[in-house]
């Protein structure tokens, strides 16, 4: 039972380069999400997606793109990395639309900008 | 939007005394409260949550949490504390409200158990 896989797990990029993480889930999941982490500051949310082929803004949403064309798939793109984007990132998927499905977290990607 | 607001930052406690992770939120409308344990280089696991019914919710690893509408609480105690449960404490509110049913959660509170 995979839940949510995160690739990958590790990358050192250098400042204006772009990258791409990859997020799918197995557990057919209608939502999934990208959060940041900081030390400090919680997880913050940067993109949402409620079903394939849809996104929407979290609260820090500049200097990220995102892309949902399968449902068990959800892409966050970096296209030109700044030393600020130097983050732990989480992908998070729920199952109702109700709100009382728990959220279920990879196991993140740790993300250095140079 | 909802805000999450964790009061202590980092938690030390010694080997089996007891422990409350303090949790207030800015409003109870339509709201349901989480739990979330975050032990090094892992990614966040439910240890608890309140949709509705009793206000006393126990979760897994002997952690329980009391919902208080009127004081917009949801502090997470534990009895006694093992060595084992030294990690990031997250509380979370989803707010029924907004798109997505989004999760906003606190700043996190370090626990530290002591031997």
């Amino acid at each position: 039972n995979a839940g949510v896989t995160q690739t990958p797990k590790f990358r050192v990029l250098k400042t204006g380069q772009s990258m791409t993480l990859l997020c799918a889930q197995d557990m057919n999941h209608e939502y999934m999400y990208w959060y940041r982490q900081d030390p400090g500051m919680g997880l913050r949310l940067i993109h949402y997606s409620v079903g394939e082929g849809t996104t929407a803004k979290g609260e820090v949403p500049d200097g990220y793109n995102v892309s949902r064309l399968k449902k068990q798939n959800f892409l966050l793109g970096l296209e030109s990395a700044a030393p600020s984007q130097t983050s732990v990132y989480f992908c998070a998927s729920r199952t109702t639309s109700g709100g009382t499905g728990e959220l279920f977290f990879g196991e993140g990607s740790r993300l250095t900008v140079l | 939007a909802q805000s999450v607001t964790q009061l202590d930052s980092q938690v030390p406690v010694f080997e089996e005394a007891p422990v409350e992770l303090r949790c207030n939120y800015s409003s109870s409308v339509s709201v349901y409260l989480f739990w979330y344990v975050q032990y090094p280089n892992q990614g966040l696991q439910l240890l608890l949550k309140y949709l509705s019914g009793s206000t006393l919710v126990k979760g897994i690893n002997g952690f329980e949490a009391e919902f208080n509408k009127s004081q917009t609480s949801f502090h997470l105690r534990k009895p006694s504390v093992h060595i084992s449960d030294t990690a990031e404490y997250f509380c979370a509110v989803s707010d029924l409200r907004d798109t997505g049913n989004q999760f906003y959660f606190g700043t996190g509170t370090s626990l530290t158990v002591i031997p």
